[in-house]
């Protein structure tokens, strides 16, 4: 099974603060990377497929880049609706994909 | 609008059963290959199950093969997650998600949930 790793775990940040997140695969897994946002109690939402691609209606500060195992999702300006648990998922091993185990984004 | 909702969970014992449902709206569904997610309380996402949008394939992760069954009615637009022998560490919110696939602007191909139900809750405990 491919592994995901995600860092950091948690992090606290600010309104208009750029945000950085990695995550990293146990194996290369090309391009097949998606991003997720989960705000409490809420479903998944999608971000960013095949590593850089934004979906529809998401915003253009969310970007997403990488390739074979590093990834990275970044915010370039934190909106207070930003404020959630990021996942990254792999989709190589389609359809066994995995997420990665979640980074958690607190307000500072 | 593009829907898909969730319903069917609940308090089941030990060894019972249960199962869920997915009624999709807004969307060709029978041309859309479908999963099952799941996440315990506290804790990240885990795939459950896979279906083609005939229905003639399907996938499993390990922690539930020969026990969750995947199918789905194409003439009603509902996909299902038959659950049997349940245990304590299957207890989670289930979710059904509509899978997008295709080849990105970047060149290489994707594989992805667009579309996600509000989650269903299944409890196993006596």
């Amino acid at each position: 099974d491919i592994q995901m790793t995600q860092s950091p775990s948690s992090l606290s940040a600010s309104a208009g603060d750029r945000v950085t997140i990695t995550c990293r695969a146990s194996q290369s897994i090309a391009s097949y990377l998606n991003w997720y946002q989960q705000k409490p109690g809420k479903a998944p939402k999608l971000l960013i497929y095949g590593a850089s691609s934004l979906q529809s209606g998401v915003p253009s500060r969310f970007g997403g880049s990488g390739s074979g195992t590093d990834f990275t999702l970044t915010i370039t300006s934190l909106q207070p609706e930003d404020f959630a648990t990021y996942y990254c998922q792999q989709s190589y091993s389609t359809p066994r994909i995995t997420f990665g185990p979640g980074t958690k984004v607190h307000i500072k | 609008d593009v829907q898909l909702l969730e319903s069917g969970g609940g308090l089941v014992q030990p060894g019972g059963s249960l199962r869920l449902s997915c009624a999709a709206s807004g969307f060709t569904f029978s041309n859309y290959a479908m999963n099952w997610v799941r996440q315990a309380p506290g804790k990240g996402l885990e795939w459950v199950s896979a279906i083609s949008g005939s229905g003639s394939t399907t996938f499993y992760a390990d922690s539930v093969k020969g026990r969750f069954t995947i199918s789905r009615d194409n003439s009603n637009n509902t996909l299902y997650l038959q659950m049997t022998s349940l245990r304590a560490d299957d207890t989670a919110v289930y979710y059904c998600a509509k899978v997008i696939e295709g080849i990105a602007a970047a060149g290489g191909d994707y594989y992805a949930m667009d579309v996600w139900g509000q989650g269903t809750t299944v409890t196993v405990s006596s």
